[in-house]
């Protein structure tokens, strides 16, 4: 089955930096990749996600940007807020979502 | 944002109790899931319904068993329970069962078992 590595597994920035989480895959027939965000005692809350058809993708402070020849895709956060601050996952789909173990972002103030 | 509903959100239990976690999503979704969520550990997958129908079981202890009486709703009754199976419980909600569209999460239910 498909096994998704997730790195860091913490992070933490200044306020105003970037921050940058990595994921790999390992079945190249995984064709959706979304992101998750978990505050503490919260709900996993979509995003953003990408499709295997698209390289990059961009929602105001957040990018996603996907190599299918490499199999891995990163999450991209600009001007860090402390409100950024929470557990993200991400997942690649082949019929079912595989999970990473989680990136504990600290955003500094 | 109230898609998906869980109840309780905490739940303390002893290991003979018999107790059952309730999920509602009002989305309109085909399909229902629930997950186990342990610590620094990835989600792990228990079942997905799709239209009422387990489409999938990940060899879960059958002292877990689950429920799905019409597409809007999903139960997990448990009985039996070990230690181990302390966790968050997170039921997910999507348009369909084919791993192309989003999941919803509810807010879980922190289960403890002493």
């Amino acid at each position: 089955g498909e096994n998704v590595e997730q790195h860091p597994s913490t992070l933490s920035v200044q306020e105003g930096d970037s921050a940058v989480i990595k994921c790999t895959y390992s079945d190249s027939a995984s064709n959706y990749f979304p992101w998750y965000k978990q505050e503490l005692g919260k709900r996993p809350q979509l995003i953003i996600d990408i499709r295997s058809n698209v390289g990059e993708k961009k929602d105001q402070r957040i990018a996603v940007t996907l190599n299918k020849t490499a199999k891995h895709f990163s999450l991209h956060i600009t001007e860090t807020q402390p409100e950024d601050s929470a557990v993200y996952f991400c997942a690649a789909s082949i019929n079912k979502f595989y999970f990473g173990s989680g990136t504990k972002l600290n955003v500094k103030p | 944002e109230t898609g998906v509903t869980q109840t309780p959100r905490h739940l303390v239990m002893g290991m003979t109790n018999k107790k059952s976690l309730k999920c509602e999503q009002h989305l309109g979704h085909n399909a229902m899931y629930w997950y186990k969520q342990s610590a620094k550990k990835p989600l792990e997958l228990m079942f997905v319904y799709s239209l009422e129908e387990r489409v999938e079981n990940n060899s879960v202890p059958s002292r877990f068993s689950p429920e799905c009486p019409n597409s809007s709703h999903l139960f997990l009754h448990l009985h039996t329970l070990q230690p181990e199976d302390s966790a968050l419980y997170l039921c997910a909600s999507s348009q369909d069962s084919g791993g192309a569209q989003p999941q919803h999460f509810g807010d879980g239910t922190r289960l403890s078992i002493l």
